[in-house]
């Protein structure tokens, strides 16, 4: 399969917990997003990385949020000390881009299957 | 915050007819609509896709028409079927400082009935 795939695919904990979420891209695709979404709801962005920078944060992500691209190929999401509200779906996706500043078309994203995640 | 305008909620047609779903836009820096289809548990799977060349673009039985004077974009399904049946999100990209996150529409609830 070579699409973008997610670990675990459905995470139960208790509030106060850590959780850690998993993303492998699609192999040669340099960028990589974290979306949430909630019941009902559209994705919302959350993060994106060209290769391993963090380029881009969005105000739903409060600092209890980390992401991380170490080599520029999987990404890590961890929730530190969880919460109910943050009960949902975190999808990944990935996309291949040219550098920046040489293109003004938007690039294709592909999701993966996403991680469930339920906040007793 | 650019916002996507999806309509409607939820359609329900039946087997062979026209399903349309419409989204309206504010603003974009690049001209690149979307659309996504969900079904439950699942990720969202990219349907089809317009770019700002051309204002209709078909796809088998899908076709994405583009207004971009009317900052409009729609989904027509031919031909639906029960197959169908699933959530479907149109998005726009938001060109930040080398981010090109989409930002989504509310979702549009199809079930094609037999």
């Amino acid at each position: 399969d070579t699409g973008v795939s997610q670990d675990p695919r459905h995470k139960i904990t208790k509030r106060g917990q850590n959780v850690t979420f998993r993303c492998d891209p699609i192999s040669e695709h340099n960028r990589l997003y974290w979306y949430r979404q909630t019941l009902g709801q559209g994705p919302e962005f959350l993060t994106y990385f060209q290769n391993e920078a963090q380029l881009e944060k969005s105000r739903l992500l409060s600092d209890r949020f980390s992401a991380e691209r170490p080599k520029g190929s999987f990404s890590t999401l961890e929730i530190q000390r969880t919460e109910q509200g943050d009960s949902a779906m975190y999808l990944c996706a990935s996309s291949l881009g040219s550098l920046r500043g040489t293109s003004g078309r938007a690039d294709t994203q592909y999701f993966g299957p996403g991680t469930r995640l339920t906040v007793l | 915050q650019q916002q996507v305008k999806q309509s409607p909620q939820s359609l329900i047609v039946q087997k062979g007819g026209i399903s349309i779903i419409n989204c309206a836009y504010e603003n974009t820096a690049f001209d690149y609509f979307p659309w996504y289809q969900q079904f439950p548990g699942k990720g969202p799977a990219l349907l089809i896709a317009i770019r700002p060349d051309v204002s209709e673009k078909k796809e088998g039985r899908f076709t994405i028409s583009f207004n971009k004077s009317a900052k409009q974009f729609s989904l027509h399904i031919m031909d639906s079927q029960p197959g169908d049946s699933a959530t479907y999100f149109c998005a726009a990209p938001r060109a930040g400082a080398g981010s090109y996150q989409l930002t989504f529409g509310k979702g549009t609830k199809l079930s094609v009935i037999p």
